[in-house]
């Protein structure tokens, strides 16, 4: 089977810096992957690590280490808008994906 | 490009009624998810098609939910009869193929069964 461990709450104030977890346990592994998900609203995509470090794009950045079962979302400079529950993502083997149960982040100002 | 389209957006039902959902994903993408979210959970996946077949299904109550993708394109997911417990959002969504790592998801439905 296939579990993922993330904190379901984190705060944080405007332009700071906050880091969200993800321990896994999995059968096969094919990647980690962050979604966003405002309230009522869909998941969407943010980043994805199939290797080992650090994947960058704008403000978002995740990291991945294979050997621990560990990752993290790194959101820099946050915003009012960046309130909203993250989840981590794990393909296993046959590509099954498993979703955490979320961190909701609160941005305060 | 459009995005993955379900229908209908909400939907209240009493136990015991049947209930069915749609969804069309995003055109030329092979491999069409659906989850099941509950309040405060991450998505729960009850289906993955590949093309017209159906495969990881291990998550679906087969006693009451099925479903079905139509020539590989659009998807319909049902339940009958629901139960109290079938209350949550359910997600589609869909990616290229199946070692694609994004998924786009659509807005989902949420259902209310009292």
């Amino acid at each position: 089977g296939q579990s993922l461990e993330q904190p379901s709450e984190v705060t944080a104030v405007e332009g700071a810096i906050v880091q969200i977890n993800c321990t896994y346990q999995t059968s096969g592994f094919y990647g980690l992957s962050w979604y966003q998900q405002h309230d009522g609203g869909a998941p969407t995509f943010l980043s994805y690590n199939g290797l080992d470090g650090l994947e960058e794009t704008g403000r978002f950045s995740s990291f991945l280490s294979r050997s621990d079962s560990y990752g993290y979302l790194l959101l820099q400079e946050l915003q009012m808008k960046d309130s909203a529950s993250y989840f981590c993502a794990v393909r296993g083997g046959s590509y099954i994906p498993t979703f955490g149960r979320g961190t909701s982040l609160i941005v305060h100002p | 490009e459009a995005g993955v389209v379900q229908s209908p957006r909400y939907k209240i039902i009493e136990k015991k009624q049947p209930v069915a959902f749609w969804c069309n994903p995003i055109s030329g993408h092979n491999t069409l998810y659906w989850y099941r979210q509950n309040l405060g959970q991450g998505p729960e996946l009850l289906i993955r098609y590949e093309n017209e077949e159906a495969v990881d299904d291990s998550q679906l109550p087969k006693d009451r939910f099925s479903a079905e993708r139509l020539k590989g394109v659009d998807s319909t997911l049902k339940i009958q009869p629901a139960e109290l417990g079938d209350s949550a959002v359910y997600l589609c969504a869909s990616s290229r193929d199946r070692s694609s790592y994004e998924q786009y998801f659509g807005p989902g439905t949420r259902l209310t069964v009292t």
